[in-house]
C-alpha cells in the first residue's frame, strides 16, 4: 500500500524558514517523480515545486523560485522541500505527491499524503 | 504559462442527475490532462489520466473526454458520495497548472 507522510509544518512568522519532509513507502521511490502542491485556506490547488527519481533535475512555479528548494533522499525515500524568506501567501496545506507516470518530469499525481499546515503570520 | 478555466465553478443537482464540467486550456495541450476529485477534509484523488482513461479502483460512472484546449468531465448518475469539488490539471506545459475548480453539491 503506497503511504505518503508529511511533517514540518507549523506556525511561522513572516520571512521565516521551515524545512518540510515526505516520508513514502509501499512503491519504489526512486522510480517516480515526485511533487508538492498547495492548497490555501478556501482556495484551490496550486502546483509547487517536483523533482525527477533521481533527483538529477528539479522544477518550480515561478513564484516559489529562489526561495523554496526540493530535494530527496532516496536511501531514506523521502521527501524535502526547503522554504525560506515566507510570505503570507504560503500559508497553506501543503501536499505530498507521487508522479503516477514515470521518474521524470512531473505529470500528474496517483497518490497524495494528508497534508501539513503551514501558517506564515505575525 | 498555461491557463486553466472551469466552468461552472458550482451545481446544485440531484441524486440521479448527470453532471457535465468542462475545462478549456489557454493553448492546444493535446491530451495532456488529468481530473481530480477532492472530498471536504481529504486529499485529492486522481479519477481520470490522459483527458480520458478512467483510474484502476474508479467508479465507470466518472469519465472524461476531449483533446486540444477543450475537455469535459462526466458524471452519469451523481451519487451522494460524489459531493466534492473537481479540478483539471495539465501537464503539456511545466509550470503544471490546475483549473479552478467545480464544487459539486446536491
Amino acid at each position: 500500500e503506497v503511504q505518503l507522510l508529511e511533517s514540518g509544518g507549523g506556525l511561522v512568522q513572516p520571512g521565516g524558514s521551515l524545512r518540510l519532509s515526505c516520508a513514502a513507502s509501499g512503491f519504489t521511490f526512486r522510480n517516480y517523480a515526485m511533487s508538492w502542491v498547495r492548497q490555501a485556506p478556501g482556495k484551490g490547488l496550486e502546483w509547487v515545486s517536483g523533482i525527477t527519481g533521481s533527483g538529477g533535475k528539479t522544477y518550480y512555479a515561478d513564484s516559489e523560485k529562489g526561495r523554496f528548494t526540493i530535494s530527496r533522499d532516496n536511501s531514506k525515500n523521502t521527501l524535502y522541500l526547503q522554504m525560506n524568506s515566507l510570505r503570507h501567501e504560503d500559508t497553506a496545506v501543503y501536499y505530498c505527491a507521487k508522479d503516477g507516470y514515470s521518474s521524470g518530469w512531473p505529470r500528474g499525481f496517483d497518490f497524495w499524503g494528508q497534508g501539513t499546515l503551514v501558517a506564515v503570520f505575525s | 504559462d498555461i491557463q486553466m478555466t472551469q466552468s461552472p465553478s458550482s451545481l446544485s443537482v440531484s441524486v440521479g442527475d448527470r453532471v457535465i464540467i468542462a475545462c478549456q486550456a489557454s493553448q492546444d495541450i493535446n491530451t495532456s490532462l488529468n481530473w481530480y476529485q477532492q472530498k471536504p477534509g481529504e486529499a485529492p484523488q486522481l479519477l481520470i489520466y490522459d483527458a480520458f482513461n478512467l483510474q484502476i479502483g474508479v467508479p465507470s460512472r466518472f469519465s472524461g473526454g476531449g483533446s486540444g484546449t477543450d475537455f469535459t468531465f462526466t458524471i452519469s448518475s451523481l451519487q451522494p458520495e460524489d459531493v466534492a469539488t473537481y479540478y483539471c490539471q495539465q501537464y503539456d506545459n511545466l509550470p503544471l497548472t490546475f483549473g479552478g475548480g467545480t464544487r459539486v453539491e446536491i
